[in-house]
């Protein structure tokens, strides 16, 4: 069964860090790895895909990077702002059976303060 | 526009008295889930679906019923709802081509079971 762990649980920092937030999977047979980002009690607003045969993508500020061999996967936010205060989620889609449907993690829990 | 379309988006009820939460996808895809947001647990699968009337167990299906007679509908059936089955609820769909494509989540439905 595939797990998928998030770590920090949660960071503070001050605005116009770079950040690297950390995802692992257990099962490395997976087709895709997306990140999403999740503002309190609302919804899931995906932020990048990575397919299994890629290394890395980028959108603005954001890069995240995939090593399927290793079962990791980490999202760099750069010269962070205050509104990337949000819960950050990584879920993994596997090969087989009920995995083809997302696994998620706990997610991290940022604060960016001015 | 490609979207998951979820109803209601706030329900107060009380326990035992069943309730559907409707999920509606336009954009032909075989798989729908839903999954339940706890604090501190994350988001954790409830039933899944791979294509038209077949469906399967999450990991926490205890309380829940689906049906999938349409490809484009997934509800989710609270028979007699409890107390601990107050969550938010994201219904989420994607394509069957083998986990390349990425997946799509619903805004949410926030259940109070009273």
């Amino acid at each position: 069964k595939q797990e998928v762990t998030q770590i920090p649980a949660a960071l503070s920092v001050p605005e116009g860090e770079n950040l690297v937030l950390n995802c692992s999977f257990t099962d490395s047979a997976i087709y895709n790895l997306q990140w999403f980002r999740q503002d309190p009690g609302k919804g899931l607003t995906s932020l990048l895909l990575i397919q299994s045969s890629q290394r890395e993508q980028t959108s603005g500020r954001l890069n995240a990077s995939l090593d399927k061999s290793s079962g990791r996967s980490t999202l760099y936010i750069a010269a962070s702002q205050p509104g990337d205060s949000a819960t950050y989620l990584c879920a993994v889609r596997g090969a087989s059976g009920g995995s083809y449907i997302p696994t998620f993690g706990r997610g991290t829990s940022l604060i960016v303060h001015p | 526009e490609a979207q998951v379309t979820q109803n209601p988006r706030y329900l107060i009820t009380v326990t035992g008295k069943k309730l559907t939460v409707t999920c509606s996808q336009n954009m032909n895809h075989e798989y729908m889930s839903w999954y339940r947001q706890d604090p501190g647990l994350g988001l954790r699968q409830i039933y899944y679906s791979m294509n038209v009337e077949v469906t399967d167990k999450g990991d926490v299906p205890e309380g829940y019923k689906v049906s999938r007679k349409e490809k484009r509908n997934f509800p989710l059936i609270l028979e007699s709802p409890s107390p601990n089955q107050t969550s938010l609820y994201f219904c989420a769909s994607s394509s069957g081509r083998r986990g390349y494509s990425e997946a799509f989540f619903g805004q949410g439905t926030r259940l109070t079971v009273v």
